[in-house]
């Protein structure tokens, strides 16, 4: 069974850090890229970053370039979102997500708020 | 940058209705094109990939339809696990997706 599981989602101040983790199983993880969305309260489902299944290739929306970093430790099977500078923008559920075709799963979701 | 546009923004229809949704993109994305359903609280579950495949487990009363710039996801008669918000997302031009607004289907 697939599973993705996110954490490190905590009340953060404007101006600090974070790295979000995703712990995935059930699946070839290095054979897969994998991606962080993110959704503000209330609001629709933003694309945040996508890495490749080597870890050679990452992306970034516009929102988050040069601010966030994304990575991912394959033998761990765990993927991983750095969050520096953060905005009041930025508050959100963060889910990490593969997707492939028909395969497609996401975590539950970590919530990352930025307040002071 | 692709730009998906979502209308209705909210449809209010009564179980056992049709429902209708509509995806234009900005420029062609082919039929790189997956709906998806949220429920509160919940993660976004995919219903439909390449514009047309149902997902597994997808009721067959779910189908998506089109090509190009204009698709439609269309819910046959509504059941009362249908009520959610509806996204559409283009997969056309890795990794740089987006997703529309979104279709809130609710009760009438």
């Amino acid at each position: 069974e697939v599973q993705l599981l996110e954490s490190g989602g905590v009340l953060v101040q404007p101006g600090g850090s974070l790295r979000l983790s995703c712990a995935a199983s059930g699946f070839t993880f290095g054979s897969y890229a994998m991606t962080w969305v993110r959704q503000a309260p209330g609001k629709g489902l933003e694309w945040v970053s996508t890495i490749s299944g080597s870890g050679g290739s990452t992306h970034y929306a516009d929102s988050v370039k040069g601010r966030f970093t994304i990575s991912r430790d394959n033998p761990k099977n765990t993927l991983y979102l750095q969050m520096n500078s953060l905005r009041a923008g930025d508050t959100a559920v963060y889910y990490c997500a593969v997707w492939s075709g028909p395969f497609d799963y996401w975590g539950q979701g970590t919530l990352v708020t930025v307040s002071s | 940058e692709i730009v998906l546009t979502q209308s209705p923004a909210t449809l209010s229809l009564s179980p056992g209705e049709r429902a209708t949704l509509s995806c234009r993109a900005s420029q062609s994305v082919s039929s790189y094109l997956a709906w998806y359903q949220q429920k509160s609280g919940q993660a976004p579950r995919l219903l439909i990939y390449g514009a047309s495949n149902r997902a597994t487990g997808i009721p067959a009363r779910f189908s998506g339809s089109g090509s190009g710039t204009d698709f439609t996801l269309t819910i046959s008669s509504l059941e009362p696990e249908d009520y959610a918000v509806y996204y559409c997302q283009h997969r056309s031009n890795w990794p740089l997706w987006t997703f529309g607004q979104g279709t809130r289907v609710e009760i009438k």
